[in-house]
């Protein structure tokens, strides 16, 4: 089965302060890894999509990287209005009519 | 619009009613997907289109759920007999064509609220 896993759950920075978000997933036949951030009261906004190893992406202070086993999400000295909600998502053989199978987010928060 | 414009964006109803949620997804997009983000959880799948066929309805959490699709745009999803447990919010996203690598683009979700 097709699992999708995301850590931390929460994370508490300090503006300025650089760390990262982990996606690791268990998939057959992945299509595709995507990057969403969410605001409270709203919908998903994408951010990325990375498909094969060793690829990288970047977006201002972010920068998503794959593995065969994992992606990560990299915050470089963040802002207070980078606080969201980050959600995982993949994209796989199994998946009906490409949809997407999401992780449980990471609530980040970044304080002045 | 410019964006998936989801309404009502919040719903209160007693246990019991019916209540249907509407997508209206981004102009000339012919795929659409429907979730359901519930507390806690991640984006759950419920179904999707390809133009106006839903080909796989076996997300549906139950038989009280339905969906459809008319003139390749705007899509209804009806929740019959709501129970507690279909609180919830729900998302559509909608992709420009069926196929892999595209990434969806989501509307802000109906707040789905059963009393």
């Amino acid at each position: 089965e097709d699992q999708v896993t995301q850590s931390p759950e929460a994370l508490r920075l300090q503006e300025g302060e650089s760390s990262s978000l982990n996606c690791s997933y268990t998939v057959s036949g992945l299509r595709g890894l995507f990057w969403y951030r969410q605001d409270p009261g709203k919908g998903p906004e994408f951010l990325f999509t990375l498909y094969s190893a060793g690829e990288e992406k970047e977006k201002e202070r972010l920068k998503a990287t794959l593995t065969k086993k994992e992606s990560f999400l990299h915050i470089t000295a963040p802002k207070p209005e980078d606080s969201a909600t980050y959600l995982c998502a993949v994209q796989a053989g199994s998946n009906s009519g490409y949809a997407l199978n999401f992780g449980k987010g990471t609530s980040l928060l970044v304080t002045p | 619009g410019a964006g998936v414009s989801q309404s009502p964006s919040n719903k209160v109803t007693e246990k019991g009613k019916d209540v249907e949620l509407r997508c209206d997804p981004i102009s000339g997009h012919t795929a659409l997907y429907w979730y359901r983000q519930s507390l806690g959880q991640g984006l759950e799948f419920l179904i999707y289109f390809q133009g106006n066929s839903a080909p796989d309805k076996s997300g549906l959490p139950s038989d009280r759920f339905s969906a459809e699709r008319t003139g390749g745009s705007v899509s209804t999803l009806t929740i019959q007999r709501t129970q507690q447990e279909d609180s919830a919010v729900y998302l559509c996203a909608s992709t420009p064509s069926y196929g892999s690598n595209q990434p969806q683009h989501f509307g802000d979700g109906t707040r789905l609220s059963i009393l």
